[in-house]
C-alpha cells in the first residue's frame, strides 16, 4: 500500500532554532497536508498544498509541495516551546472532488524544543 | 471557527461489548471520515462516507464496524463486538469539496477495551 516516510523521526532543538522536516512517498499525491498533534489531541491542520511546486506559508511555518508530487517539506522558523508536538505529513489519495479521498499519514516527526 | 466535535472523549468497555462513537462534523461539510491511531503509531484511515453511503473503507474496517449518519448533524461509528486490539484513539474528520477536500479532525475518542 501507499506509505509516507517522514524524517527525521525526532528532533531536539533549542528555542529560536529553525527546523526542517520532510516527507517522501513512492506514490504521487495530488494534495499534501501538514498536521500537528499534541498529546491526547486530534491532528490540527497547519498547511495544505494543492499544486506541485507550491510554496505556502502560515506564520513561522513554510511548506512546499515537491515538483515530482512525491515529497513535501515543512520548515519552522525561530522555534518556540509551544511548537512541541508530533508533526505529520499526509497525502490525499483520490482524485480532486472525488468521494474516496482518504488521507495517508506519514510516520511523524516528534519535535522537542528546549527553552 | 467551526470545528468537529466528538463524544465521548474517553470510553472504557469490556471485550465483546458494543460501542458507539459520536461525531458532529462541521456543518457545511459533505465528506466524513473515521480514522484511528493506536498508541504511539500513525493515524490510519478506516472509512469515508459521502452522500449517505460508504465511499471507501480500509481492511481494518471489517464487519464489526459500521457507520451511520442518523440525522443532519451526527456521524457515528459503531463497533459491534469490541476486541482488545480495537483499543485506540478514534478520530472523526470532515471536509468540504470547495476547499480541496482538506480534512479537519475532531479531538478524538480514546477507546480502551478490557
Amino acid at each position: 500500500g501507499q506509505q509516507l516516510n517522514q524524517s527525521p523521526q525526532s528532533m531536539f532543538i533549542q528555542e529560536g532554532e529553525d527546523v526542517s522536516m520532510n516527507c517522501t512517498s513512492s506514490s504521487i499525491f495530488n494534495t499534501w497536508l501538514w498536521y500537528k498533534q499534541d498529546p491526547g489531541e486530534g491532528p490540527v491542520l497547519l498547511i495544505a498544498l494543492y499544486k506541485a511546486g507550491e510554496l505556502t506559508s502560515n506564520g513561522r511555518l513554510t511548506a512546499q509541495f515537491g515538483t515530482t508530487r512525491k515529497d513535501s517539506f515543512l520548515n519552522i522558523s525561530a522555534s518556540i516551546p509551544s511548537d512541541v508536538g508530533i508533526y505529520f505529513c499526509a497525502g490525499l489519495s483520490g482524485g480532486y472532488g472525488g468521494a474516496t479521498n482518504k488521507l495517508i499519514f506519514g510516520t511523524g516527526t516528534l519535535l522537542a524544543v528546549q527553552p | 471557527e467551526p470545528e468537529v466535535t466528538q463524544t465521548p472523549s474517553h470510553q472504557v468497555t469490556q471485550m465483546g461489548q458494543e460501542v458507539i462513537l459520536r461525531c458532529v462534523p462541521i456543518s457545511n461539510h459533505l465528506y466524513f471520515y473515521w480514522y484511528r491511531q493506536i498508541l504511539g503509531q500513525k493515524v490510519e484511515f478506516l472509512v469515508s462516507f459521502y452522500n449517505n453511503e460508504i465511499s471507501e473503507k480500509s481492511e481494518i474496517f471489517d464487519d464489526q464496524f459500521s457507520v451511520e449518519r442518523p440525522d443532519g448533524s451526527n456521524f457515528t461509528l459503531k463497533i459491534r463486538s469490541t476486541k482488545l486490539e480495537d483499543s485506540a484513539m478514534y478520530f472523526c474528520a470532515s471536509s468540504d469539496r470547495l476547499r480541496g477536500e482538506t480534512q479537519y479532525f475532531g479531538p478524538g475518542t480514546r477507546l480502551l477495551v478490557l
